[in-house]
């Protein structure tokens, strides 16, 4: 079974801190993606990545970047918190061919004060 | 215009019953159709997906595609209280374009 993981289940900051979120897959995927969840605005695409380094934005990029050193591990970074970013955040894994077929991890769920 | 509506329910239903779960979309270039159920604080599940129109059964459900009334659906047979949960349509013109509709929540009274 695909595992994907998250570092942290639950996450609380204050506003200008800086936070990272980091995301493992273990089935070798090329793709991995960023996602934001909020009541009433379903999932939202913030960045995503197609290899190594590679990086994409989705349709909610700004106050966020990531980091893909390895192919296992995609990290989203929010460079200065603020409360308008608090919410759900889901990473998701496909592979190269079957790069609809997405699985997601558990979540964080990110609280800014 | 939202690219995907999915009424948002809440759907109850008692044990034992068909559910009917709806999205439509308004992009005629969506090829990629997902069904994904999400358990509360946890993150969504694929459950079906097509390509196209058509249909795609696999054991209770079973996923239609009609892309000249731009609508899919996910029908459940012989609901169970383990389906309880909230439904998220997905659908896709492309690696980097994915659309999820905002997700139903449904709830199999026993």
């Amino acid at each position: 079974d695909v595992k994907v993981t998250q570092s942290s289940r639950y996450l609380v900051k204050r506003t200008g801190e800086k936070v990272f979120l980091e995301c493992v897959q273990d089935m070798d995927h090329e793709n991995m993606f960023w996602y934001r969840q909020d009541p009433g605005l379903g999932l939202r695409l913030i960045y995503f990545s197609y290899d190594v380094k590679m990086k994409e934005k989705g349709d909610i990029p700004e106050g966020y970047s990531v980091s893909r050193e390895k192919k296992e591990r995609f990290s989203l970074i929010l460079e200065s918190a603020s409360t308008n970013q608090t919410s759900m955040y889901l990473c998701a894994s496909s592979g190269g061919t079957t790069y609809n077929e997405q699985f997601f991890g558990p979540g964080t769920r990110l609280t800014v004060l | 215009q939202k690219e995907v509506e999915q009424d948002p329910g809440p759907l109850s239903v008692p044990e034992g019953a068909i559910v009917s779960l709806n999205c439509t979309y308004s992009n005629s270039a969506f090829q990629y159709f997902m069904w994904y159920r999400q358990y509360s604080r946890k993150g969504p599940e694929l459950l079906m997906y097509t390509y196209s129109s058509g249909n795609k059964e696999d054991g209770r459900f079973t996923a239609q595609v009609d892309k000249s009334s731009k609508y899919i659906s996910l029908f459940i047979r012989d609901s169970q209280p383990s389906d309880s949960a909230t439904y998220l349509c997905a659908m896709s013109k492309g690696i980097d374009q994915f659309y999820f509709g905002t997700g139903t929540s449904l709830t199999v009274i026993p």
